[in-house]
């Protein structure tokens, strides 16, 4: 049971190189995210999908776009990248909205801008 | 607008010693809570929530959550801690649509 599967776990781009982060999922779930996770910060949400086909932005989605062109994927893409960025990024689905669901998270990708 | 408060970034317990992980929100209405444990160089997992009714909710790996409306909180507990439950803890709050916030993480250390 794969659960949520994200790679590459590790990545080290220079700034201003663009790079996709790949996430999957085996639940079939309907709802999927992106979260970056800083010391001291806890977890921000960059974007979220709904659902196959729908994007929508979160708390700190500048720097970021997203696409999820089959259900169980959702794809972040780094379009120039910068040393804010960063970040332990981890992927996450849930069966229902997040309000009331449990979030289930994949391992991580751990990404150094330079 | 929900946050979430973890006044403890870093705590220290013996082996087999009790554990208290406190956790505070701020929500206008009866929210959805959650305790996650993250382990090293892992995702974070869910441990237990509160949704409604009774008020000490059980989860996972022995650990036990009680909800107190009137002081805000959500505190965490287990009676004995064992070596294998180092790891940060995060506190989240969820209720509005698309929204679950989550506390910075307190990080847990054992000591034999």
């Amino acid at each position: 049971n794969a659960g949520v599967t994200q790679t590459p776990k590790f990545r080290v781009l220079k700034t201003g190189q663009s790079m996709t982060l790949l996430c999957a999922q085996d639940m079939n779930h309907e709802y999927m995210y992106w979260y970056r996770q800083d010391p001291g910060m806890g977890l921000r949400l960059i974007h979220y999908s709904v659902g196959e086909g729908t994007t929508a932005k979160g708390e700190v989605p500048d720097g970021y776009n997203v696409s999820r062109l089959k259900k169980q994927n959702f794809l972040l893409g780094l379009e120039s990248a910068a040393p804010s960025q960063t970040s332990v990024y981890f992927c996450a689905s849930s069966y229902g909205g997040v309000s009331g669901n449990t979030i289930y998270f994949g391992e991580g990708s751990w990404l150094t801008v330079v | 607008a929900q946050s979430v408060t973890q006044p403890d970034i870093h705590i220290t317990v013996s082996e087999g010693a009790s554990l208290e992980l406190r956790c505070n929100y701020s929500y206008g209405a009866t929210p959805y809570l959650f305790w996650y444990v993250q382990s090293p160089g892992q995702g974070l997992q869910l441990l237990l929530k509160y949704f409604s009714g009774d008020t000490l909710v059980q989860g996972i790996k022995g650990f036990e959550a009680e909800f107190k409306r009137s002081q805000s909180s959500f505190n965490l507990r287990k009676p004995s801690v064992h070596w294998s439950d180092a790891a940060e803890y995060f506190c989240a709050v969820g209720g509005g649509y698309q929204k679950v916030t989550f506390g910075t993480g307190t990080k847990l250390q054992v000591i034999p």
